[in-house]
């Protein structure tokens, strides 16, 4: 159980257009999912949280405005990149975690198999 | 944000013990310490976490300092399919972050 399947794998898109990643937990409920970014050789930066039925919770430095998070059920969050270009090309991860009614940090992170998204 | 940090990469021998260490000195107390290895193009996988006490699961064990200022994750027999990047990370805030990682190779 607790699989986290992510969509599309890989997307090829110009610069300028719009990519939207899909993140759904298959078979529990997560209130809360996490959206990262890694790039070649480097480790994973988280890039915002997302809440179902709020707004998602950006990280410092993180452009909210061209990454559109909408979490609208409890099994499916969504990653908007908003007029991509080269330097957005990268691997995007999510994660969830299932509602155990234990403080979130005990809780194990379930990720997805990640996108690879390149701008041309 | 408190780091976590570890040695860039480590080698071992085919069902040997693996040792990996992390240094996490300026976590705080109710920090939970989470680790999880990445294969190349994969997302991340759960390995073990834990809080102040020693944890053993079946993939591996975690020993936490008296101090909580590092924690070594124990894989009692590496296999070849252990080679991966292997991250030390720390929950706290609502949130994980994850440290540089380790490169792990495991020679036949």
């Amino acid at each position: 159980g607790a699989v986290v399947s992510q969509h599309p794998s890989w997307v090829i898109c110009k610069s300028g257009t719009s990519v939207k990643i899909e993140c759904r937990s298959l078979d529990f409920q997560a209130t809360t999912m996490f959206w990262y970014r890694q790039f070649p050789k480097q480790s994973l930066m988280l890039m915002a949280t997302s809440n179902e039925g709020s707004k998602a919770t950006y990280e410092q430095g993180v452009e909210k405005d061209k990454f559109l998070i909408n979490h609208a059920s409890l099994t499916l969050s969504t990653l908007t990149v908003t007029s991509a270009h080269p330097e957005d090309s990268s691997f995007y991860i999510c994660s969830a975690s299932r509602i155990l009614g234990l403080p979130l940090a005990k809780n194990i992170q379930y990720f997805g198999a990640g996108t690879r998204l390149s701008v041309l | 944000d408190a780091k976590t940090t570890q040695p860039n990469s480590m080698e071992s021998n085919e069902e040997e013990p693996v040792h990996l260490p992390c240094n996490h000195s300026t976590i705080s107390g109710t920090d939970y310490i989470h680790w999880y290895r990445q294969l190349p193009s994969q997302g991340p996988e759960y390995v073990i976490h834990g809080l102040t006490s020693n944890v053993n699961n079946r993939m591996a064990s975690l020993a936490i300092a008296e101090d909580r200022k590092s924690s070594t994750l124990i894989l009692h027999r590496a296999t070849l399919r252990d080679a991966a990047v292997y991250y030390c990370s720390r929950y706290g805030g609502n949130k994980l972050v994850f440290g540089a990682g380790t490169i792990l190779r495991v020679k036949s």
